[in-house]
């Protein structure tokens, strides 16, 4: 079956790093998306993962690890406005985006 | 552009009604899909589609049929509406199936 496995909540100071893990086990992999989605609002984009490794966007990073079935989204210099559910999804092989539970991060001053 | 446009935002239903939610997007994306959104469960497909013409079934699809007869549009349609089908349902779009998702903005549907 499908399972992709994230925190369901964490929480962190403004101006600090925090990192959310995701782990997946699909149906073979076509790549890894996080989401951003504010509270009563449709998520947005944030970054893409096909191969191995980090990509940076700005202050936020993704790593991918396909042979350990992980990823994280690494935020920086965390902001009030970062306050939000960021959500995991998995592109299986069939096309299916398939999304993890979210984790809620709560950002403090 | 509009991107992905739905409609209605807030919908109230009683048990055994039927009903449209309407999805058009006009960035000819190829890619559509339907989720809906209950706490605690995430994201969860309903039904998507990778062009005109075919739709597929996703992980939670009884109670819910779609069409694509255009590139643009891709409706979800309630055949008896059940109070488990309270949620918030989203559409989204991409110009393929590797592509990165558009979302609508969303529907409250409340069955009573």
């Amino acid at each position: 079956g499908q399972n992709i496995d994230q925190p369901t909540e964490m929480t962190a100071t403004e101006g600090a790093i925090v990192q959310i893990n995701c782990t997946y086990q699909t149906s073979g992999f076509n790549g890894l998306f996080w989401y951003q989605q504010h509270a009563g609002e449709a998520p947005t984009f944030l970054s893409y993962n096909v191969l191995d490794g980090l990509e940076e966007k700005g202050r936020f990073s993704s790593f991918l690890s396909r042979s350990k079935g992980y990823s994280y989204l690494l935020l920086k210099e965390l902001q009030m406005k970062d306050s939000a559910s960021y959500l995991c999804a998995v592109r299986d092989k069939g096309g299916k985006l398939i999304f993890g539970q979210g984790t809620e991060l709560s950002v403090k001053p | 552009n509009a991107g992905v446009t739905q409609t209605p935002k807030f919908q109230v239903l009683k048990t055994g009604q039927s009903m449209t939610l309407q999805c058009a997007q006009d960035m000819n994306h190829e890619y559509m899909s339907w989720y809906r959104q209950d706490p605690g469960m995430g994201l969860r497909l309903i039904h998507y589609s990778v062009g005109a013409g075919i739709t597929d079934q996703g992980e939670v699809p009884n109670g819910y049929n779609v069409s694509r007869s255009t590139t643009e549009d891709f409706p979800l349609r309630l055949l008896s509406a059940a109070p488990s089908q309270t949620s918030v349902y989203f559409c989204a779009s991409s110009l393929g199936h590797n592509e990165k998702l558009f979302f609508g903005s969303g529907t409250q549907l409340s069955v009573l």
